[in-house]
């Protein structure tokens, strides 16, 4: 079974609301979680980093202000993407990182911003 | 610093017939790579990975590939498409096996024809 789940799985939203995507590791603790985002029919793109409760680390380009991540236990991460235009519409995808070797990435929520 | 490259945006076989996908890399420390699969508006599964010791690697659903250092290169391959692997292919690149942090090539889309 699936071992690294996200909700939603597709959303529809109006331009200008804010909108967040859960992560959530089912059978193990994920110390660090990755967030990709994957624009339609092109690779996937690091956005930033995040270790639970601290900060997360966002990559060059990447508005922090824009893409809210909190990484509040070792099983949930959030990423919100506020104020969310039609440009943020895209597939995100979520990595979370165990002690041990895990190569799971979540099943990806479609964003699509009207 | 690290980049991938993989050469052909689109690959077609016939169901039957040899696949080959192409991935070269660029990496100032000793890379892992590996290989994943994305079928529509799903996740990423993990086909295969390189982290050290022998060179070629066999991965799930009859994949392989093999590291040669000398080209820089980690091409995925198959000797007998089925239909079922039509999907999108990625290589990524890593410092470490261990870690989300992949750079990831563009992509190849494989068609596999009846």
């Amino acid at each position: 079974g699936a071992v690294v789940s996200q909700h939603p799985s597709w959303v529809i939203c109006k331009s200008g609301t804010s909108v967040k995507i859960e992560c959530r590791s089912l059978d193990f603790q994920a110390t660090t979680m990755f967030w990709y985002r994957q624009f339609p029919k092109q690779s996937l793109m690091l956005m930033a980093t995040s270790n639970e409760g601290s900060k997360a680390t966002y990559e060059q380009g990447v508005e922090k202000d824009k893409f809210l991540i909190n990484h509040a236990s070792l099983t949930l991460s959030t990423l919100t993407v506020t104020s969310a235009h039609p440009e943020d519409s895209s597939f995100y995808i979520c990595k979370p990182l165990a002690d041990t070797d895990t190569q799971y990435f979540g099943p990806g929520t479609r964003l699509t911003v009207l | 610093a690290q980049s991938v490259t993989q050469l052909g945006s689109h690959v077609s076989v016939s169901e039957g017939a040899l696949v080959l996908l192409r991935c070269n890399y660029s990496s100032s420390v000793p890379p892992y790579l590996f290989w994943y699969v994305q079928y529509p508006n799903q996740g990423l599964q993990l086909l295969l990975k390189y982290t050290t010791g022998a060179t070629l690697v066999k991965g799930i659903n009859g994949f392989e590939a093999e590291f040669k250092k000398s080209e820089t290169s980690f091409h995925l391959t198959k000797p007998s498409a089925h239909m079922s692997d039509a999907a999108e292919y990625f290589c990524a690149v890593s410092g470490s096996s261990n870690t989300g942090k992949l750079i990831f090539g563009q992509g190849t889309t494989l068609q596999v024809k009846p």
